[in-house]
Formats: structure tokens, C-alpha cells, sequence
């Protein structure tokens, strides 16, 4: 069964970092572009980052970039999340989940998410 | 990068049809066929149920149809289930190659 699972969510203070990551298994994750997707409680779904698989083509929503860096590592079959500068605008699940192979614009395996809560 | 416009909330009646509208503008919906739509249950993943605007994956019901015109894209369920009562968000890719969603709307089935 091709799944996602993610790791490493937790509370952190204001100002903080944390590391998510997303374990992929039944496929090979070198062959994918990835997305990183958040909700905040009770909102909406909320585009986060992508990244192809051989790590390029990387970009960013404007509420992230230059404090969340997305990165993968194809040996491990891993995607990650480095969150730096974290606010509490950045409490939220969040999820990983993968382009089909051959496709482009929609993302058809979810992980089950990560929560983050960034609260002093 | 704002939200795509989605209506808070729509309901029906079980057999009924309703539909979902996701308006966005010339620089992402009406820009590009890359329009899907994913249905999620409270406390649970999404999961996509139309991709490039009217492509239904297998395994998904044929009561789930999407269509375009311009910038506003629209889901339709026709037959309405109890089982369909769910948040449902539209997306795109945009212009500054990033993706957007709508804010989802609340399905209710009276």
C-alpha cells in the first residue's frame, strides 16, 4: 500500500524551529514532486511548498518563504520541512502528500498530518 | 496568494444535486486546467475527487463531476448520499508556479 506518514510536529515557543519530516512507503519517493499542505484548527486547507523530485523546482507560499525550507532525501524515501522563525499564524497539521507520476497539478496520496503548535 | 472564493456552505436533500463554485482569477482557475477538488471528513485527510477541471480518478463516484467557465470552476454532486456530507476545497496552480485552495465549503445533507 503506497502511504505517507509525518513526524516531528510538537509545541514549540514563539520564535522557534522544528523539523517535520514524511516517510514514504510502497513507492518510490525520487519519482514524485511533493507538496506540503497546512490547516490551521477549524480552517482551511492551505498550500504550503513543492518540491520535484530530484529536489528542484522548489517554491513557496509568501507567508513561508525565507523561514521554511522543504527538502528531500530520495535515499531515505523522506521529505522534509525545516520551520524556522514559527509564529503562532503557524499552528496548523500539517500534511505531505504526492503528485501522481506523469501528472501535475493535483495531489492524490495524503499522510494522516503532523500538529504543530507554536504557544508560549 | 489569496484563497480561491468558495461558498461557506451548501446543503441538499438526499437525491438531489447541488453544486460547489471556486472562483479565482486569469493568473490561476482561469489561467490553467490544472483544477482539482478534494472532499475531506472532519478530523481526517483529504482525499482528491476531480483533477484538471473534469478528470474523475477511478474509484471515485461517478455522482462527482467537475466543469469550468472562466475563472470560476464548479463541482457538482448529483444524487446526493448522506455519505457526502463533507468539506469539499478546490485548488490550482497559478502563475507563480505555487497552488492555491479555496476556503471549502461545508456540505450539509438534510
Amino acid at each position: 500500500e503506497e502511504q505517507l506518514v509525518e513526524s516531528g510536529g510538537g509545541l514549540v515557543q514563539p520564535g522557534g524551529s522544528l523539523r517535520l519530516s514524511c516517510a514514504a512507503s510502497g513507492f518510490t519517493l525520487s519519482t514524485y514532486w511533493m507538496h506540503w499542505v497546512r490547516q490551521a484548527p477549524g480552517k482551511g486547507l492551505v498550500w504550503v511548498s513543492r518540491i520535484k523530485g530530484d529536489g528542484s523546482g522548489i517554491t513557496y507560499a509568501d507567508s513561508v518563504k525565507g523561514r521554511f525550507t522543504i527538502s528531500r532525501d530520495n535515499a531515505k524515501n523522506t521529505l522534509y520541512l525545516q520551520m524556522n522563525s514559527l509564529t503562532a499564524e503557524d499552528t496548523a497539521v500539517y500534511y505531505c502528500a504526492r503528485v501522481p507520476a506523469g501528472y501535475f497539478g493535483y495531489m492524490d496520496v495524503w499522510g494522516k498530518g503532523t500538529t504543530v503548535t507554536v504557544s508560549s | 496568494q489569496s484563497a480561491l472564493t468558495q461558498p461557506a456552505s451548501v446543503s441538499g436533500s438526499p437525491g438531489q444535486s447541488i453544486s460547489i463554485s471556486c472562483t479565482g482569477a486569469s493568473s490561476d482557475v482561469g489561467g490553467y486546467n490544472h483544477v482539482s477538488w478534494y472532499q475531506q471528513y472532519p478530523g481526517k485527510a483529504p482525499k482528491f475527487m476531480i483533477y484538471d477541471v473534469n478528470k474523475r480518478p477511478s474509484g471515485v463516484s461517478d455522482r462527482f463531476s467537475g466543469s469550468k467557465s472562466g475563472n470560476t470552476a464548479s463541482l457538482t454532486i448529483s444524487g446526493l448520499q448522506a455519505e457526502d456530507e463533507a468539506d469539499y476545497y478546490c485548488s490550482s496552480y497559478t502563475t507563480s508556479s505555487t497552488w492555491v485552495f479555496g476556503g471549502g465549503t461545508k456540505l450539509t445533507v438534510l
